[in-house]
């Protein structure tokens, strides 16, 4: 069974302390790992893809990486509209929907 | 419209009562799911379409739920007799291809069974 397990459940910052967000995944054959962005009473937005070991990707203030058994979203010098939950998810072969994680709840204070 | 819109944003249903839930997905978007999230979890896979096929219904939770898209475009989403715990925000997304990996989402409905 696919597990998506993301820590920490919580992080609080100060603006400009830049940090990262862990996704721990076991899945039969990736076919892609996602992150995504959600603001109280939204949707979650897409943030990125990653499909293979040693990818990344890179938005603003945001960059995913992957390895073989997690991947980490890194965010440097946060702003306060940075706050928001931060979910990931994976896809696996054969598969048409995404496992998700429970979510990291992101707050960057001013 | 521009994004995916779904509706009511809010439903209160009694124990027993049956629901219904829409989404109009973006223009064009073949592939659209349904993911339910309860408080303070991730979305849960609910089912698949791939325009007017339904190819993945693995994730319902039982047989009181049921979806349709019958014209390859709108989808609802059908509760019957509902309980407690279908208490939950559900999400609807809708994407370019099958395996498009970019799927847009909607605000989602609140439902709340009392």
């Amino acid at each position: 069974e696919d597990q998506v397990t993301q820590s920490p459940e919580a992080l609080r910052l100060q603006e400009g302390e830049s940090s990262s967000l862990n996704c721990s995944y076991t899945v039969s054959g990736l076919r892609g790992l996602f992150w995504y962005r959600q603001d109280p009473g939204k949707g979650p937005e897409f943030l990125f893809t990653l499909y293979s070991a040693g990818e990344e990707k890179e938005k603003e203030r945001l960059k995913a990486t992957l390895t073989k058994k997690e991947s980490f979203l890194h965010i440097t010098a946060p702003k306060p509209e940075d706050s928001a939950t931060y979910l990931c998810a994976v896809r696996r072969g054969g598969a048409d929907g995404l496992t998700f994680g429970k979510g990291t709840h992101l707050i960057i204070q001013p | 419209g521009a994004g995916v819109s779904q509706s009511p944003r809010y439903k209160v249903a009694k124990r027993g009562q049956d629901v219904a839930l829409r989404c109009d997905p973006i223009s064009g978007h073949v592939s659209l799911f349904w993911y339910q999230q309860a408080l303070g979890q991730g979305p849960e896979f609910l089912t698949y379409f791939q325009n007017e096929a339904q190819l993945d219904k693995s994730g319902l939770p039982s047989d009181r739920f049921f979806a349709e898209r019958p014209e390859g475009s709108v989808s609802t989403l059908k509760i019957q007799r509902t309980q407690q715990e279908d208490s939950a925000v559900y999400l609807c997304a809708s994407g370019m291809g099958r395996l498009n990996t970019e799927a847009f989402f909607g605000q989602g409905t609140r439902l709340t069974v009392v």
